[in-house]
């Protein structure tokens, strides 16, 4: 089993403040990595994607990638209410016939006035 | 730009009745498709993916079936629902390709009573 794991929280930070958000995997094969969040009651919506060691930045986003590790994480700079989420690492796998996203469990943010 | 669609957006179904839930898929073609579910709790489980037309691939063995009988359209049904069927049902789609990104419908609420 290709297990990806992430604390579930919740995780409260104020306004204003930067959100840590990690992930570990199992499977040192996986290339691709991504971060979904999913509001309460609604669908996940892909935010952020990474494939290489390092940093990606996309606005008030930074994934952080170490393969090495096993690890990729989730940076949330400047954190506002409406960031509060569940958000969700998966990563890319090969399943039965074909690729399919491995998703944990995910964290829940809660971000405070 | 691609668009996801599902419908029913709720359903509330007796134990032993049949199901048919819809995917549709606008703006791309032979998109990889996938179905989910989101249990109470629980993390996304993948319950079917299809490249391509009459090609279905399943993750998990139980009572559910999938078809896609159209380049853009994914269908997942039973026959007889059981409790346990309860959650709640995603549809993805990703491009053609190795990407590994999934894009979500806004998901189906099923009850089973």
């Amino acid at each position: 089993q290709k297990e990806v794991e992430q604390n579930s929280g919740p995780l409260s930070v104020p306004e204003g403040a930067i959100a840590s958000l990690n992930c570990t995997y199992s499977d040192r094969g996986s290339q691709s990595f991504f971060w979904y969040r999913q509001y309460s009651g609604k669908s996940p919506e892909l935010i952020m994607s990474i494939y290489s060691n390092g940093d990606k930045e996309d606005g008030r986003f930074t994934a952080q990638l170490n393969k090495a590790s096993q690890y990729v994480s989730l940076l949330i700079r400047d954190s506002q209410p409406s960031d509060s989420a569940t958000y969700l690492c998966a990563l890319k796998g090969y399943q039965g016939s074909g690729y399919a996203l491995n998703f944990g469990k995910g964290t829940s943010l809660l971000v405070t006035p | 730009s691609q668009t996801i669609h599902q419908w029913p957006a709720t359903l509330v179904q007796p134990v032993g009745s049949p199901l048919s839930l819809e995917c549709t898929v606008e703006g791309t073609s032979n998109p990889n498709l996938y179905w989910y579910r989101q249990a109470a709790g629980r993390g996304l489980q993948l319950l079917f993916y299809s490249v391509g037309i009459g090609q279905i691939s399943s993750e998990v063995p139980q009572n559910l079936s999938a078809s896609r009988p159209q380049d853009r359209q994914f269908i997942l049904s039973s026959k007889k629902l059981l409790l346990s069927d309860s959650g709640f049902y995603l549809c993805a789609w990703s491009p053609p390709g190795l990407s590994g990104e999934q894009f979500f419908g806004p998901g189906t609420r099923l009850t089973v009573l």
